[in-house]
């Protein structure tokens, strides 16, 4: 199984550009979760699917959008990229019923200059 | 508002030493406390998972402690080796959502 996989891996956008973050999971799970990482502030919730057709905002939400495109995949947006969105984004995902252990993909290393 | 605190941010370590990682959260109506490994440039790995109903769980060398009521946990590591150098993450979840604490950066000196 190859679990939680993302691409791109790496990414450099210009202030403005779009772009789509891929993630994909064969796992059977329901659940699907962006997030994103930045030195000292940790691992934060941009947004979530808890099954297919549904999506819900996290704590980071503004400046991103989502699609979950099906049960296996689930996409994040970046309309007009900014610097203050240089980060590292890991997506994850899970069963959806208890214990709700969540399996993270490798990341996506985005710089916006 | 659910905080997870893990304090120290770094700790080093000489090698062969047993050592204790320190996890605190502020509301203890969770479902669940994970314990993750993450290394340099990489994604997080799960360690070990704890349901609310439990007190402890253990893999190998690790052995992570619930205590709810508290609002703490510890991750013991025995013997540790310099390939346990990582930073490693608790994170408490309720309702299919989970917040993660900012880590402990942990060095094992051979």
């Amino acid at each position: 199984n190859a679990g939680v996989t993302q691409t791109p891996k790496f990414q450099v956008l210009k202030t403005g550009q779009s772009m789509t973050l891929q993630c994909a999971q064969d796992m059977n799970h329901n659940s699907m979760y962006w997030y994103r990482q930045d030195p000292g502030m940790g691992l934060r919730l941009i947004y979530y699917s808890a099954s297919e057709g549904t999506t819900d905002k996290g704590e980071v939400p503004n400046g991103y959008n989502v699609s979950r495109l099906n049960k296996r995949e689930f996409s994040l947006r970046l309309e007009s990229a900014a610097p203050s969105q240089t980060s590292v984004y890991f997506c994850a995902s899970s069963s959806g019923g208890l214990p709700y252990e969540q399996y993270f993909g490798p990341g996506t290393r985005l710089t916006v200059t | 508002k659910q905080e997870v605190t893990q304090i120290p941010a770094a700790l080093s370590v000489p090698e062969g030493e047993n050592l204790v990682l320190n996890c605190s959260f502020t509301d203890s109506a969770i479902y669940n406390l994970q314990w993750f490994r993450q290394d340099p440039g990489k994604g997080l790995t799960s360690l070990l998972l704890i349901q609310s109903s439990q007190r402890e769980q253990t893999s190998g060398r690790l052995n992570a402690s619930l205590d709810k009521s508290s609002g703490r946990s510890t991750l013991y590591i025995a013997a540790s080796q310099p390939g346990d150098s990582a930073t490693y993450l608790c994170a408490v979840d309720r309702d299919d959502k989970i917040i993660f604490g900012k880590g402990t950066r942990l060095h094992i000196l051979p």
